[in-house]
Formats: structure tokens, C-alpha cells, sequence
């Protein structure tokens, strides 16, 4: 069975870009979850998505969004970018409902700001 | 607000020696404690949690309400257990959805 999928696993942008990412999750998993992880902060929620609607978010600005389409793969776009949105953005998916899942981690996508 | 502590940012323990990674949470309902364990250049992965009483590579974690906490242990430590490792916090079953609250980790290096 195929991991979690993100794309792309590094990429580079300038401040007041925009960026997008994308998640495939596990075969079967209806759940997907975005966290950002950095030096600083460690590993943040950051929204979850389950059967195209969102259903947790996290205490990000409104410049992070994200989606789900009907094949349960996820992207998440970050606009205006700034400085500090440098981090590694990691996508988790589960199969189960409840978080009495386990959550299957991505590799991450590492967006570096200059 | 839910919120995890680990207070160790890095342990260093002999191999054989016992091992307790410690981790304090808050959260005003019944959670559902996790640990998760990133080995080098893999990804993140579920260790244990709590609602299982599971051993996993003879790693186990008991959840003390009264302390509000979940530490990890196992009673000998291997090369292989080096690892970072994260103590993770959710809502439980009122909380809903796949929110992960995590800690900021501890890396455990085994030393032989």
C-alpha cells in the first residue's frame, strides 16, 4: 500500500508569493490533516479535512487555506507570503473518524521563504 | 486550551539502561494520549497510545490523570530506540476529528 504522497518535497519562494501544496493520502483514508512543523514551534495543527469538508483549524491567519476533493486528496495554499512561514509542511492521513486512528505521516514539504 | 509538555529536549541514556521520556499535558476533558516517534530519515509514526495498553518494542506509557501525565518507558535501551519523540494530545471522543496537539519532542540517543 502507497504511503502518504506530498508534493512538491521542496520548493523555494519570495515574500508576498503564493504557494500550493498537495497531499494524497492512503487508499481508503477519508481523513487528512495539515501540521507545520518548525524549529521554534515544534508541530502545529493546522486544519483537517474529512470527506471534503473541514473539520478542524487550527490558530493560523486566514492567508492558510486548504481543500479536499472527492478522491480525498488534499492541498493547502498559503498566500502572501512572509519570512516566517518558512517550515516543513507535513499532511497526515487516517482512515479512521476518531483520532483512536492512527495517523499516517507524509514526508513532508519543505518551503523555504526568502 | 490543550497543551503538552516534554521537558527534556534531549536525553542520553547507555544501552541496557532504563529509559523514561517524560510528558505532561493539560486539557480540561478526557484526552486520548499518543506517543509518536520519528527514526532517522523516516517519517513520523504512531508509537502507542494510551487507549490500546499496548507494549510496543517494549516500550510502554501509563496515563496518570491525577499527575496529568503520560510518560514513556522501557526497562532496557537499545542502539535502535534513538529516535525523536513526540507526545501528542487529542480531544478524545467530544473533541472530535484528527486534531493533534503536539509536544516539542525529545530526542533520545542510546549510547552503546
Amino acid at each position: 500500500k502507497a504511503g502518504v504522497t506530498q508534493t512538491p518535497r521542496y520548493l523555494i519562494k519570495t515574500r508576498g508569493q503564493q504557494v500550493t501544496l498537495s497531499c494524497s493520502p492512503i487508499s481508503g483514508h477519508r481523513s487528512v490533516s495539515w501540521y507545520q512543523q518548525t524549529p521554534g514551534q515544534g508541530l502545529q495543527f493546522l486544519f483537517e479535512y474529512f470527506s471534503e469538508t473541514q473539520r478542524n483549524k487550527g490558530n493560523f491567519p486566514g492567508r492558510f487555506s486548504g481543500r479536499q476533493f472527492s478522491n480525498s486528496r488534499s492541498e493547502m495554499n498559503v498566500s502572501t507570503l512572509e519570512l516566517g512561514d518558512s517550515a516543513l509542511y507535513l499532511c497526515a492521513s487516517s482512515f479512521r473518524d476518531r483520532v483512536t486512528g492512527e495517523l499516517f505521516f507524509g514526508e513532508g514539504s519543505r518551503l523555504t521563504v526568502l | 486550551a490543550q497543551r503538552v509538555t516534554q521537558p527534556e529536549k534531549l536525553l542520553s541514556v547507555f544501552k541496557g539502561a532504563p529509559v523514561e521520556l517524560k510528558c505532561n499535558y493539560s486539557y480540561s476533558g478526557s484526552p486520548e494520549l499518543f506517543w509518536y516517534v520519528q527514526y532517522s530519515r523516516q517519517r513520523l509514526q504512531l508509537l502507542l497510545r494510551h487507549i490500546s495498553r499496548e507494549s510496543i518494542k517494549g516500550f510502554t506509557a501509563d496515563l496518570n490523570k491525577g499527575e496529568t501525565s503520560f510518560h514513556l518507558k522501557k526497562p532496557f535501551a537499545q542502539e535502535e530506540d534513538s529516535a525523536m519523540y513526540y507526545c501528542a494530545l487529542s480531544g478524545g471522543l467530544t473533541g472530535g476529528g484528527n486534531k493533534l496537539t503536539f509536544g516539542t519532542g525529545t530526542q533520545l540517543k542510546v549510547e552503546l
